[in-house]
């Protein structure tokens, strides 16, 4: 089945400790996203990166950082700078932009609590 | 720049009862739209789409209308369900610059549907 998992789904970390987040996609989508997902505020865009090797901070990246080595993996680490970190993660990916329209296929998303 | 409005939650009805959730948006270029759908503790999962003006997304007994002169794309289904409940987001997807290929979402609308 091509999909995009994420783990873990709840994730509980001590004030203070970073985290990674996993993001695997085998659609073999060039493109990947991270949001955040918080009651009543929609997605906001964190990262985004439309090819290996590369990528862009979207619209709340400061206290996040990515990396994107591999087509296939997006991981996202909550660092310590983060102010309030706990909230719904969501990665998506899509064919990329050359595609003409953009469809983003979404992951089932992790759950972080900061505690 | 680019951005989406939607209505405001949370929209209650009755099953078999009409539903119109409304979406205006506003952005550079010729985007693509989108209607997505999340249940509770899940991803967004891609309801419709229309990529040009006049082209209508069905999906599901759910419709939009990609309306140019007043950039629109509302929301309706004729007869909702108790599955229907959910949390449906408006999105545009940037055709140009720097922001090609990205996702503009609205906030979203709660949908309760009771039997």
């Amino acid at each position: 089945d091509g999909g995009i998992t994420q783990s873990p789904k709840y994730l509980f970390r001590k004030e203070g400790q970073n985290v990674t987040l996993s993001c695997e996609q085998n659609l073999n989508h060039d493109a990947m996203y991270w949001y955040r997902q918080d009651p009543g505020q929609g997605l906001r865009l964190i990262y985004y990166s439309q090819i290996v090797n590369d990528f862009q901070k979207g619209d709340i990246a400061e206290g996040y950082s990515v990396s994107r080595e591999k087509k296939e993996s997006f991981p996202l680490t909550v660092t310590s700078a983060q102010k309030n970190p706990t909230a719904f993660y969501l990665c998506a990916s899509s064919i990329g932009s050359l595609a003409g329209y953009n469809e983003q296929f979404f992951g089932p998303g992790t759950r972080l609590t900061v505690l | 720049g680019n951005s989406v409005t939607q209505m405001e939650g949370p929209v209650t009805l009755s099953e078999e009862a009409f539903l119109t959730i409304n979406c205006t948006y506003t952005a550079t270029g010729y985007p693509s739209l989108f209607w997505y759908v999340q249940y509770p503790g899940e991803g967004l999962q891609l309801l419709l789409k229309a990529t040009k003006a006049d082209d209508k997304g069905s999906n599901k007994g759910f419709e939009a209308t990609y309306r140019k002169e007043t950039t629109s794309f509302h929301l309706e289904k004729g007869s909702v369900q108790v599955s229907d409940s959910a949390v449906y987001f408006c999105a545009l997807s940037s055709d140009r610059g720097s922001t090609l290929g990205r996702l503009y979402f609205g906030r979203g609308t709660q949908l309760t549907v009771w039997p």
